[in-house]
């Protein structure tokens, strides 16, 4: 049963720290994204990869976010440094996008929940 | 722009009774359309979606929704509520002209009372 992993699943640090987010896409899919989510905002899409090569990444405060697929299998989420309002539920997906640029289904991970204190 | 809209961010309703949680999108093309459902610390999972075809689609654990382009409409419906179902419902459209990228709705929480 293929599934996108995501680790760590829980993430305590205090401002200031760097955050690493880890994903694992499913096997063959050659899409990525990053959500947010928290109470007051949702669910939002924060950035997306297709082939590893970043689509878009508006969602993501510039300043103090990256995100990167070093390879196929690895997809980073970065904060540094990291604030307390950054504190959210931070989702990857994977899907298989077409040649028309769509992607079907999404396939999310259980999500990494980091609170910075 | 592409939005969606869902009806109502608690419902509520007894086991065994009709479950209904609406969704309202706007489109300036024809969108695809998903319900997704999210368990306490879980994931999202895919319940069901409509790309192109029958406007009717049936997806897990009983779930339904009806693709309704005149009322720019995607319901989700189940005939009978169970316990399991409570949960957080998410309606979704997607920019299938800008990558793929989900817009999602606020959510619907589903509480099932005994």
């Amino acid at each position: 049963d293929a599934r996108v992993t995501q680790t760590p699943r829980h993430k305590v640090t205090e401002m200031g720290q760097e955050v690493t987010m880890r994903c694992q896409p499913i096997l063959g899919h050659n899409t990525v994204f990053w959500y947010r989510q928290t109470m007051m905002q949702g669910l939002e899409l924060l950035a997306y990869f297709r082939n590893r090569a970043p689509l878009d990444d508006s969602g993501m405060p510039k300043d103090r976010f990256s995100a990167e697929m070093p390879d196929a299998t690895l997809a980073t989420l970065k904060i540094q440094p990291s604030e307390p309002r950054d504190s959210a539920v931070y989702f990857c997906a994977s899907g298989l996008g077409s040649l028309a640029g769509a992607t079907d289904t999404q396939y999310f991970g259980p999500g990494t929940r980091l609170t910075v204190l | 722009a592409q939005s969606v809209t869902q009806l109502g961010s608690h419902v509520s309703v007894s086991e065994g009774a009709l479950v209904l949680l609406r969704c309202n999108y706007s489109s300036s093309v024809p969108p695809y359309l998903f319900w997704y459902v999210q368990y306490p610390n879980q994931g999202l999972q895919l319940l069901l979606k409509y790309t192109t075809g029958a406007t009717l689609v049936k997806g897990i654990n009983g779930f339904e929704a009806e693709f309704k382009k005149s009322e720019t409409s995607f319901h989700l419906t189940k005939p009978s509520a169970h316990m399991s179902d409570a949960a957080e419902y998410f309606c979704a459209v997607i920019l299938y002209n800008q990558g793929g990228k989900l817009i999602f709705g606020q959510g619907t929480e589903l509480s099932v009372k005994p």
